[in-house]
C-alpha cells in the first residue's frame, strides 16, 4: 500500500528555472514531512522538512508548501542549478517510531 | 564528526548464500534504522533499534532476515539463503532518538547487493 504518492517521475528544467515536485499522503496521523536529495551511489540526505502546523518553510532556494486539508505538500527549487540534478524523495512519518515512508522519487535534470 | 558508514559497499553473491552487512551509526545516536531501496523506488523501512532494542520490524523482513545491535552501537543485517529478489541497496540511517517524532535521520552510503 503506497501511503505517499509523488509526481512527476522525472523533471527537466533549464538553469535558473523553478522545479516543482508534488506529494500526496493518505494517513492523517503523519506529523513530519521531510524531503531528501539523493545523488547516484550515495545515500539520501535531508534537504528540508516541515510539520503540519506550518503552511510554508523556506531555506535558501528550497521551499516546502504544505496543504493540510488537501493532504498535499510540494518542494519548490528556485533558480535551479545543474548541481541540483539528483533524485528527490518526499517522505512522511508519524509518532514516536519516526520510520520514514518514502515516495517513489523524482529524477531532476537541470540543463545549463 | 564522521557520518554513518556501511560495509561492504558492494556485495555479489550466489543464490542460497548468506550475507552480512555492517552499519556504524553516528557516534551517540541512539536510533538506528535499516531500509531497502530497489532501482527506481524510494527506500522502504525494514527495522529499527532504540539503543540495543529492536522495536519494530516490517513485514518485508522475512524470517531469512535478522538484524542485531548488540551493544547499542554498530548493527548487522544478515540475509540467509539469499534469493534474486533480495538484490537491492540496503541503507542504514541513524538519529539522536531523544525527542521522538521528527528527528533528522542521517543515511549511510548503502550496501548494494547483487544476488546471481
Amino acid at each position: 500500500q503506497q501511503q505517499v504518492k509523488q509526481s512527476p517521475q522525472s523533471l527537466i528544467v533549464q538553469k535558473g528555472g523553478i522545479s516543482i515536485i508534488n506529494c500526496a499522503y493518505e494517513n492523517t496521523a503523519f506529523d513530519y514531512f521531510p524531503w531528501y536529495q539523493q545523488f547516484p551511489g550515495k545515500g539520501p540526505a535531508l534537504l528540508i522538512a516541515i510539520r503540519p502546523d506550518v503552511s510554508e518553510k523556506k531555506e535558501g532556494r528550497f521551499t516546502i508548501s504544505f496543504n493540510k486539508s488537501a493532504k498535499q505538500f510540494s518542494l519548490h527549487i528556485m533558480d535551479s542549478q545543474p548541481g541540483d540534478s539528483a533524485t528527490y524523495f518526499c517522505a512522511a512519518s508519524r509518532g514516536n517510531t519516526d520510520k520514514l515512508i518514502f515516495g517513489t522519487g523524482t529524477r531532476l535534470q537541470v540543463f545549463p | 564528526d564522521t557520518g554513518v558508514s556501511q560495509d561492504p559497499r558492494h556485495k555479489i553473491t550466489k543464490r542460497g548464500q548468506n550475507v552480512t552487512f555492517r552499519c556504524d551509526p553516528i557516534s551517540e545516536h541512539n536510533r538506528l534504522y535499516w531500509y531497502r531501496q530497489t532501482l527506481g523506488q524510494g527506500p522502504e523501512f525494514l527495522t529499527y533499534f532504540q539503543n540495543e532494542a529492536q522495536l519494530e520490524k516490517s513485514r518485508l523482513l522475512s524470517d531469512r532476515f535478522s538484524a542485531e545491535r548488540p551493544k547499542g552501537s554498530f548493527s548487522t543485517l544478515e540475509i540467509q539463503r539469499t534469493e534474486q529478489g533480495d538484490s537491492a541497496m540496503y541503507l542504514c540511517a541513524s538519529s539522536r532518538g531523544l525527542r521522538g517524532a521528527g528527528e533528522t535521520q542521517y543515511f549511510g552510503p548503502g550496501t548494494r547487493l547483487l544476488v546471481l
